[in-house]
């Protein structure tokens, strides 16, 4: 059974600061891997979407990378401001589904 | 429309009643799903819809939750009798089908049994 683990469960930080998240997953036959915000009483929004053949991608201040025979990935983070808090979601896809970690919350202060 | 739309955005209800939660997908998507995320724990998968057809229910937690999809657009997840342990915010999601699109979600509907 997939299980998806994030770690560290809580963060907050001074605004400037580069961040990395950390996801990892106990099976490494995935199709792709997700990561995904989570806003205060709001529905996920996709950040970047890793397949199962790529190694990394990129979006404005935000890099994924995936390491699938390790099972692991990360979320970094450049020059992190105040709008960044939020909660950040890992997703590993499994066959037919999205299997989701428990998530990271990140606060940025100023 | 715009975005997955789900109704309503909150629900309260007394416990043993049936409940009805509504998710209208983005137009064209044929995959459809259904997550259930409780206070302080991660998104928990309850059902996935391929068009109409639904080929994994298995996280569907027990027979009171039942889903069903018409014309490859709406969907609705019924619990009946609900009970306490069913408050959660559920979640909708769609996406065309396959490992390469992302998955686009609604805003919840927060349901309170109390």
């Amino acid at each position: 059974k997939q299980e998806v683990t994030q770690i560290p469960a809580a963060l907050s930080v001074p605004e400037g600061e580069n961040l990395v998240l950390n996801c990892s997953f106990t099976d490494s036959a995935i199709y792709n891997l997700q990561w995904f915000r989570q806003d205060p009483g709001k529905g996920l929004t996709s950040l970047l979407l890793i397949q199962s053949s790529q190694r990394e991608q990129t979006s404005g201040r935000l890099n994924a990378s995936l390491d699938k025979s390790s099972g692991r990935s990360t979320l970094y983070i450049a020059a992190s401001q105040p709008g960044d808090s939020a909660t950040y979601l890992c997703a590993v896809y499994n066959t037919d589904k999205l299997i989701f970690g428990t998530g990271t919350r990140l606060q940025v202060f100023p | 429309g715009a975005g997955v739309s789900q109704s309503p955005s909150n629900k309260v209800t007394e416990k043993g009643k049936d409940v009805e939660l509504r998710c209208d997908p983005i137009s064209g998507h044929t995959a459809l799903y259904w997550y259930r995320q409780s206070l302080g724990q991660g998104l928990e998968f309850l059902i996935y819809f391929q068009g109409n057809s639904a080929p994994d229910k298995s996280g569907l937690p027990s027979d009171r939750f039942s889903a069903e999809r018409t014309g490859g657009s709406v969907s609705t997840l019924t619990i009946q009798r609900t009970q306490q342990e069913d408050s959660a915010v559920y979640l909708c999601a769609s996406g065309d089908p396959g490992p390469t699109e992302k998955l686009f979600f609604g805003s919840g509907t927060q349901l309170s049994v109390l």
